[in-house]
Order: C-alpha cells, then structure tokens, then sequence
C-alpha cells in the first residue's frame, strides 16, 4: 500500500534562517506531488506541484521555493524565513490526473 | 483557472441533527468533486468524492450531490455526532489537470 510521510512534524526557526521540509512518498511511482500551506483557520494555498522529477509548478509568487530530486521526495525550502511563512505545510499526491490526493501529516512551522 | 468558492465557512449544529455544506465551481471542465475531513493538527482526509456522470454518492450517514448545470455540490451529514465535529474541505478537478483547487474550508460543530 501507499503511504506518504513528512517530516518533522512541528519546527520553530528565528527569523532569517533557512528552511529544509522533506516529504517521501512510498508503495507508488511517477506520483504528482504537492505542496499546500494553510494558515491559521484558513484554507489550503497551493504553493508548488510538481509531475516529474526535476519539474516544478510555482503557484505563488513568495520566499520559498521546491525541489524534487527523486521520484518519490519532495522538498520545500527557503533561505531566509520570513515570519509570514509560519502556517501548516501540507504534502500531498496523488497517483494520476483527477483523482484525489492523498495528504501527509504536516509539519506546523512557527517562525519567532 | 477554477475557482471553487464554500460555505458557510462556520456551522454549528445539534447532535442529531443534520448538515450541510455547499461549494460552487467556476470551471465546466471540472468533473471531480471530493470532499475532505481535518481534524485538528492533522492532514486532510478523503470521505466522499463524485464524478461528473453521477448526480449523488451515499456512505452511510454522509451524502454528496452534484448539479453539473448549476455548477454546484453539495455535502449532506445526517444524524450528526460530535465526532463529525472538523473542517470539512471540498474541491474540483478535470482529466487534464494537475491541480486539485480546493474551498476555503467549513469549521462544523456539532453540540452534544
């Protein structure tokens, strides 16, 4: 079976530090993969998606950016946090086109 | 690109009693519609989606329904229990697409 993980599940970092969040996707091959982040009591902003390695979909225009350096990770960085980007970061995949996504655990991110 | 847009972004509802959540889509193309669950801390869950060729799906005590000309669908939870108490989130996708968009989320309560 399928299974995603993400990590680490809750991260406080000081203003103008970097930011490294790694998600795996298991069990599955060639999956699309997504990044959300969702602010408090607020719905879920698709930062980045990603169909292949190597290839990146930039939604938002903001300080972070995404990689995928193999098939099934998935990695959302920055090089200086900003305290605007404190939220919860979702990842998420889904095993083709129109259907539905299968999310990891977050990671809840407070930038102090 | 779609646009999905969800309410009433709160509701608080009896145990026993019914309820419900409605999403419209601005995209004729869109022909996937799921619906998720997030309970607090947690990443999303699907728990009932619909296809474009079908106009309700039931499981159990929850309900979606679908009306492709008005472009709007809609969740139905009967009999509610203060476990169903989460943010419900829906969204809406086609065939050629990579993106799932989602609402911006319903915070339900259900009172004991």
């Amino acid at each position: 079976s399928q299974t995603i993980h993400q990590w680490p599940a809750t991260l406080v970092q000081p203003v103008g530090s970097p930011l490294s969040l790694e998600c795996t996707v298991e069990g599955t091959s060639n999956p699309n993969l997504y990044w959300y982040r969702q602010a408090a009591g607020r719905g879920l902003q698709l930062l980045f998606y990603s169909v292949g390695i190597g290839q990146i979909s930039s939604e938002v225009p903001q300080n972070l950016s995404a990689s995928r350096p193999q098939d099934r990770q998935f990695i959302l960085s920055s090089k200086k946090l900003l305290l605007s980007d404190s939220g919860f970061y979702l990842c998420a995949w889904r095993p083709h086109k129109n259907t539905e996504a299968f999310f990891g655990q977050g990671t809840r991110l407070t930038v102090v | 690109g779609e646009n999905v847009e969800q309410h009433p972004s709160t509701l608080s509802v009896q145990e026993g009693d019914s309820a419900v959540i409605k999403c419209t889509y601005s995209d004729s193309a869109s022909n996937y519609f799921p619906w998720y669950k997030q309970e607090l801390g947690k990443g999303p869950q699907l728990i009932i989606d619909i296809r474009s060729n079908v106009g309700e799906k039931k499981d159990q005590r929850i309900a979606v329904t679908l009306n492709k000309t008005a472009k709007h669908f809609s969740l139905h939870i009967t009999e509610t229990q203060p476990e169903d108490s989460a943010v419900y989130f829906c969204a809406a996708s086609y065939n050629a697409g990579n993106m799932l968009t989602f609402g911006g989320g319903t915070r339900l309560m259900v009172k004991p």
